[in-house]
């Protein structure tokens, strides 16, 4: 079974600081990751995934991540918060080597930027 | 690019009856998945169409149901009420060319959600 485990339900981080929301996973096979961001009473935004290659990624917004096999993790990064990034961010992971389709989400972090 | 678009926003029932949520992928995308929400279960898989067929299924009782349209549209159904499945309900579409393939790669576009509450 894939699984995804977001450890801390809430990060704080003032405006300007670099962030790192973290995500572990944990798939049989070579994983299909992914982050996504959620606003308030929306639906989820793609922000950057990694399917293969480089094990930095980047994405939206001036996002990105690393891809850590050894320690199989996929903590999303940004050099500077905005008071605008504060929304509620979601890891996610697929193992297509196993033939199941749907993506496996983690429970969430809350990103929350004071200004 | 039109994106995923869910109808309707919002809806408030009550324990017993039955609900329909509707959603129109991304022009070209052929899957639909559909998730559930909760603040307590976070997002869980539903189910997802390709092709006018189910492919998965995930852990929801028999009362949660689905299908996809020849344009690649999708219901859900929702039959007997309980107050549990008060949710936001989120479908997905994805550009899938095929069931498997270096083309597909999961990656899933999100309409805002149907909230539905139950009482």
């Amino acid at each position: 079974a894939q699984s995804v485990a977001q450890p801390e339900d809430q990060v704080n981080v003032a405006e300007g600081n670099p962030l790192t929301v973290k995500c572990t996973y944990s798939v049989s096979g070579n994983p299909y990751l992914f982050w996504y961001v959620q606003y308030p009473n929306r639906g989820l935004q793609f922000l950057l995934k990694y399917i293969t290659g480089d094990n930095l990624v980047k994405g939206s917004y001036g996002f990105e991540a690393e891809f850590n096999k050894s320690q199989t993790s996929f903590h999303l990064k940004k050099p500077s918060a905005l008071v605008s990034d504060s929304a509620l961010y979601f890891c996610a992971v697929r193992a297509p080597d196993t033939g199941r389709r749907a993506l496996t989400f983690g429970s969430g972090t809350r990103l929350q930027v004071q200004p | 690019k039109a994106g995923v678009t869910q109808t309707p926003r919002y809806l408030i029932k009550t324990r017993g009856q039955q609900v329909t949520l509707s959603c129109s992928p991304i022009s070209g995308h052929r899957s639909v998945s559909w998730y559930q929400q909760t603040p307590g279960q976070g997002l869980q898989f539903l189910f997802e169409y390709f092709s006018e067929t189910q492919r998965n299924k995930g852990n929801f009782p028999g009362r949660f149901s689905g299908r996809q349209f020849s344009n690649s549209r999708s219901e859900m159904n929702v039959s007997t009420l309980e107050l549990g499945d008060s949710a936001l309900y989120l479908c997905a579409s994805s550009l899938a060319l095929s069931l498997a393939g270096p083309t597909n790669t999961g990656e899933l576009f999100f309409g805002e959600g149907s909230r539905l509450t139950v009482l």
